[in-house]
């Protein structure tokens, strides 16, 4: 099974700070690499699909790229609504996993 | 528009059987890969299971194979995932997930439901 690894697991940022999260694999996986934004209480939500691509309605402060074991997550300029855990998945092959999640906190 | 909705979760004693159901509205159930996802209490986000379109194309995770079946009825448009053999570690929120393709990303989500399983 792929494995990821997501660093940092939590980081402390303030609002309008750039941030940026990585996430590698145990094996290569294409561009195959999914992002997910989570807030208490509610279900994921579909930030960025197949490493770079933004999902409809998703503020273009998002971005993603990399390829092969190595990708990122960046935010531009943080805002309040995005205090939340930040999690990627790959979608190479089944089964499906997840990383370990990044908490995004308010400094 | 496309909605997904859990039900069948409650408190189960271990060693007991649950059976989650995924009502799916908006959208065809075999035109999609649908996914069960969970997460236990404060921490991460579990893959438990998928079926594809050919239902004889199914994967588990290592913690729930053997235990855990998913299936769907498609004249119900329905998802469903048999719980036997159930201990603590499987008391978590339990999500349906759809999943165009592997180039998509999970896109809809349902709001979960709970499954604690205690004596």
């Amino acid at each position: 099974d792929i494995q990821l690894t997501q660093s940092p697991s939590s980081l402390s940022a303030s609002v309008g700070d750039r941030v940026t999260i990585a996430c590698r694999a145990s094996q290569t996986i294409s561009i195959n690499l999914n992002w997910y934004q989570q807030k208490p209480g509610k279900a994921p939500k579909l930030l960025i699909y197949a490493t770079s691509n933004l999902q409809s309605g998703v503020p273009s402060r998002f971005s993603g790229s990399g390829s092969g074991t190595d990708f990122t997550l960046t935010i531009s300029s943080l805002q309040p609504e995005d205090f939340a855990t930040y999690y990627c998945q790959q979608s190479y092959s089944s089964p499906r996993t997840f990383g370990q999640g990044t908490s995004v906190e308010i400094k | 528009q496309v909605q997904l909705v859990e039900s069948g979760g409650g408190v189960v004693q271990p060693g007991r059987s649950l059976r989650l159901s995924c009502a799916a509205s908006g959208f065809t159930l075999t035109t999609y890969g649908m996914h069960w996802v969970r997460q236990a209490p404060g921490k991460g986000l579990e893959w438990v299971a998928v079926i594809w379109y050919d239902t004889n194309n199914n994967y588990y995770a290592d913690s729930v194979r053997g235990r855990f079946t998913i299936s769907r009825d498609n004249s119900k448009n329905t998802l469903y995932l048999q719980m036997n053999s159930l201990t603590a570690d499987d008391t978590a929120l339990y999500y349906c997930a759809r999943e165009k393709g592997a180039q998509t990303g999970i896109d809809s989500w349902g709001q979960g439901t709970l499954v604690t399983v205690s004596s």
